[in-house]
């Protein structure tokens, strides 16, 4: 049973581009969360969804990000016309139904020149 | 949610057991312990989860006294390989929670 995917695992965008950041959950899984890292610290909570559905986006930023988990497909973290500020690890991670405990995948590395 | 404190820092040798403590003094009657380990450039990875007293898996043991006010990830006979960051976290068992990463505790090992 595969993990969770996500790519590209590095990106590198210039300021004022467009970063697109995927994620396929665990199979069998139906929750998607987003994360963000910044250097030497805690991985921040940014949005959780479910199928077609965004849950909790509490911890997004209110412009430039958005996400999406369409009924086919990877989960999408979209965030336009990235700045420097930006740069961070994205990480995504899956649950199960009625369950709590997250699996994490192996991140994308954004970074923005 | 409730708020967790562990050491910033820890040293261990090779071979030796590995005791590290979180407070969580505000933990829920709903709410568990679980615990990450993230390695440099990679994702968070599951440890473990407990509610009280003693968990155990292949990878780790859980001490859960009965106030729940603490915890404490136990790993026995580290390696080399265990050098990671480890987050304590207080989570309700239930799908849609938003994880609260504090910055864990930085654990290196030496030979």
């Amino acid at each position: 049973n595969a993990g969770v995917m996500q790519n590209p695992r590095h990106l590198v965008r210039r300021r004022g581009q467009e970063a697109r950041l995927r994620c396929s959950p665990m199979k069998g899984h139906s929750h998607v969360y987003w994360y963000r890292q910044l250097p030497e610290e805690g991985l921040k909570f940014m949005v959780y969804l479910q199928k077609e559905n965004i849950i909790d986006e509490s911890g997004m930023p209110k412009e430039r990000f958005s996400a999406e988990f369409p009924k086919e497909g990877p989960s999408i973290l979209r965030i336009q016309q990235v700045v420097r500020g930006d740069s961070a690890a994205y990480f995504c991670a899956s649950s199960t139904e009625g369950a709590d405990t997250q699996y994490f995948g192996p991140g994308t590395r954004l970074t923005v020149l | 949610l409730a708020k967790t404190t562990q050491p910033i820092s820890m040293d261990s040798y090779e071979g030796q057991e590995v005791n590290i403590t979180c407070s969580h003094n505000n933990i829920a009657t709903n709410d568990y312990i679980t615990w990450y380990q993230q390695f440099p450039s990679q994702g968070p990875r599951f440890i473990i989860q407990g509610y009280k007293t003693k968990v155990t898996n292949e990878v780790a043991s859980l001490f859960i006294p009965a106030d729940r006010k603490s915890s404490t990830l136990s790993l026995p006979r580290v390696s080399l390989s265990d050098t990671a960051v480890y987050y304590c976290l207080v989570v309700t068992n239930q799908a849609g929670t938003a994880l609260i990463f504090g910055k864990g505790t930085t654990l290196s090992v030496s030979s």
